[in-house]
């Protein structure tokens, strides 16, 4: 029962370089969602998707892109990585009105 | 708008003493959800409680309890006979309606340190 899986777990990136952060769930959840940690600031929505096919914008969501071509996937993207994007990456995902259920992050460093 | 405030940042008691973590929220929603979520040192996020805007009856669970009140907009944490593995950061959240679709706000998050 895996839940909701993050990957990479760590990843330190060049200022200027790319990556993609996947996240996958087992649940067949609709909604999932992309969270970024950063210190005294909780969790900030960057971006989500209400099902296969969507994406929308959240709280944070300059400098990343997502895509949802499969229900069990939510891909975040770094086109072009900068320093203030180090931070832990967490996934969610949920259905109705459930908890959200997390993976256990990513933590990006930008150097 | 849709905001969540935890006031305590840190917080550090003695082991087996009581403390309570502080939550307070802006909706304008008339049916919303409360959380509160663990992350230990390891830095999973645990799911601890959920509370509907319908519901106002205290929860227990073992030396854990939850106060809602929406009078004051508040959803306090009380950890009775506190324990080092109580130690963690606390994330109280909000469901909210924002731009149309079910999100979750987080408080900035409390910072819970038991010394034995």
């Amino acid at each position: 029962n895996a839940g909701v899986t993050q990957t990479p777990k760590f990843r330190v990136l060049k200022t200027g370089q790319s990556m993609t952060l996947l996240c996958a769930q087992d649940m067949n959840h609709e909604y999932m969602y992309w969270y970024r940690q950063d210190p005294g600031m909780g969790l900030r929505l960057i971006h989500y998707s209400v099902g296969e096919g969507t994406t929308a914008k959240g709280e944070v969501p300059d400098g990343y892109n997502v895509s949802r071509l499969k229900k069990q996937n939510f891909l975040l993207g770094l086109e072009s990585a900068a320093p203030s994007q180090t931070s832990v990456y967490f996934c969610a995902s949920t259905f109705g009105n459930q908890p959200q259920h997390f993976g256990d992050g990513t933590r990006l460093s930008i150097l | 708008a849709q905001k969540v405030t935890q006031a305590q940042t840190e917080i550090s008691v003695v082991e087996k003493e009581d403390v309570t973590l502080d939550c307070v929220y802006e909706t304008r929603d008339t049916t919303y959800y409360l959380f509160w979520y663990k992350q230990p040192p390891s830095g999973e996020l645990v799911f601890l409680i959920r509370r509907n805007s319908f519901d106002e009856q205290n929860e227990i669970s073992g030396r854990y309890s939850w106060n809602f009140q929406k009078s004051t907009s508040s959803f306090n944490f009380t950890i009775t006979a506190s324990q080092v593995v109580d130690s963690a950061v606390y994330f109280c959240a909000l469901r909210a309606t924002v731009a149309g679709a079910q999100k979750l706000v987080f408080g900035q998050g409390t910072r819970l340190t038991i010394n034995p």
